[in-house]
């Protein structure tokens, strides 16, 4: 079993939309959560960090559940700017990382 | 502050040759990571170091591959005897030497083409 699991999509909406991506993590050792946007043949960019009590930024929420180990990121009004693959990874104590294989998301007019 | 820095930005070796790849993390930081993506696919941990230590290398290849992160320049990622199956992008990132878990910069990567 992975480290980090994601839906691996592709997701396509039209724009206006609300998708939400969802991550499961097996390591209960897991301190730290984030979700990356990566564009096609860039780098991985942070997003957001996630928090135990949700955190929001905009158009974007992101949550985690522990006692399920899975962390979600919510994307509300989707625009044609939001296609990308997004990744996320849960960080350990060490400061070590993992990052799941990432969901595309294509956002259509 | 200069983020992460990679070069070569695009590398092609033939069959056989080695590949030296360079990462300078961001001023202040400590720890270096190295992720390989094939195309169409995931990030894959390879290796992470700090100055002059390997803490991770469980994603490391047991042959060809090596790591390293001088106590001075930047880390160096080496594949000796590149094969077709090498050709991917690789990434790396930077983190602070902080406790707890933290954000991880990365890196513009290098694209390896081998021939």
């Amino acid at each position: 079993r992975k480290e980090v699991e994601q839906d691996p999509g592709p997701f396509n909406v039209p724009e206006g939309a609300t998708v939400a991506f969802n991550c499961t993590y097996s390591n209960s050792a897991s301190q730290s959560f984030f979700w990356y946007r990566q564009d096609c043949r860039k780098e991985p960019k942070l997003l957001m960090s996630v928090y135990s009590s949700g955190n929001e930024d905009g158009r974007f929420t992101a949550q985690l559940n522990r006692a399920s180990q899975y962390i979600s990121l919510l994307i509300r009004d989707s625009k044609l700017s939001d296609s990308a693959t997004y990744l996320c990874a849960v960080g350990y104590n060490n400061n070590d990382m993992r990052f799941g294989a990432g969901t595309r998301l294509t956002v259509k007019p | 502050n200069a983020g992460v820095m990679q070069n070569p930005r695009h590398l092609v070796r033939r069959r056989g040759q080695e590949a030296r790849l360079r990462c300078s993390p961001m001023k202040g930081h400590s720890h270096v990571y190295w992720y390989r993506q094939l195309p169409e696919e995931g990030l894959k941990f390879m290796v992470y170091l700090q100055k002059e230590n390997i803490i991770d290398e469980s994603g490391m290849p047991k042959e060809r591959f090596s790591a390293e992160f001088p106590k001075e320049g930047p880390s160096i990622l080496r594949i000796q005897q590149v094969v077709r199956g090498d050709s991917a992008a690789y990434f790396c990132a930077s983190s602070p030497n902080l406790q707890g878990g933290v954000t991880q910069y990365f890196g513009p990567g290098t694209r390896l083409t081998v021939l």
